[in-house]
């Protein structure tokens, strides 16, 4: 357990459904962001959170909607996905920069969502 | 966002140190060098950071060159757990002054055998 906790762990779901992702962290973090890992392929950063404010959208299909209630919560709401949205999606949460400090990523252990 | 490179992949001896390279060249003053692994599946964990100093914690060793151009992360003594893909980053992470993010590239896969 790293800290940072996704829900659920597997998701399959049709391309009419909505479902959601959630991810909690309690570890006082103030960022939070969703990253996209599809098969053999790099991490890719879809949206950065800052104090509940979206910072970053990195040009991601609206039918990926996500919200931010406080700077514990983050969801991913999906609506009328494409097979190819199929992927692993990770969490991570940082910690503010400090002049003396920098401080990484803590990741959940994702969710593997499966669109049919 | 500086980027790295690295090789694709690289086999190491159980027991023996593993010593990963990350090449940063255009890495700025204010940027970190951070590594990462993923384990299959899994969500990436940190391993260690450094700015200019050379850093040792419980995991890892990360070696940065005196002009910032490279580092190398060393595990002194690989297991068949520390197969892995290896991830190095450069950033200012992330936080209340600073929403830096963190870009992975493909990494190094590295294959522990026994």
């Amino acid at each position: 357990e790293t800290g940072v906790t996704q829900t659920p762990r597997h998701l399959v779901m049709g391309m009419t459904n909505k479902k959601s992702l959630k991810c909690e962290q309690h570890l006082g973090h103030n960022a939070m962001y969703w990253y996209k890992q599809s098969a053999k392929k790099p991490l890719e950063l879809m949206f950065v959170y800052n104090f509940k404010e979206q910072t970053e959208n990195n040009s991601v299909p609206s039918r990926f909607s996500p919200e931010c209630p406080n700077s514990s919560h983050l969801f991913l709401h999906l609506h009328t996905l494409q097979p190819e949205d199929s992927a692993l999606y990770l969490c991570a949460s940082s910690q503010g920069v400090s002049q003396d400090r920098n401080y990484g990523y803590t990741f959940g252990s994702g969710t593997r969502l499966t669109v049919v | 966002d500086a980027k790295t490179t690295q090789p694709p992949s690289m086999d190491c001896a159980e027991g023996r140190a593993a010593n990963l390279p990350c090449n940063h060249s255009t890495i700025s003053g204010n940027e970190y060098v951070y590594w990462y692994r993923q384990i299959h599946s899994q969500g990436p964990q940190y391993i260690i950071h450094g700015l200019k100093n050379n850093e040792t914690n419980e995991m890892a060793s990360l070696i940065i060159t005196e002009d910032r151009k490279s580092s190398t992360l060393i595990l002194p003594h690989a297991t068949l757990r520390d197969t892995a893909v290896y991830y190095c980053i450069v950033g200012r992470g992330g936080g209340s002054s600073n929403t830096g993010k963190l870009i992975f590239g493909q990494g190094t896969t590295l294959q522990v055998k026994p």
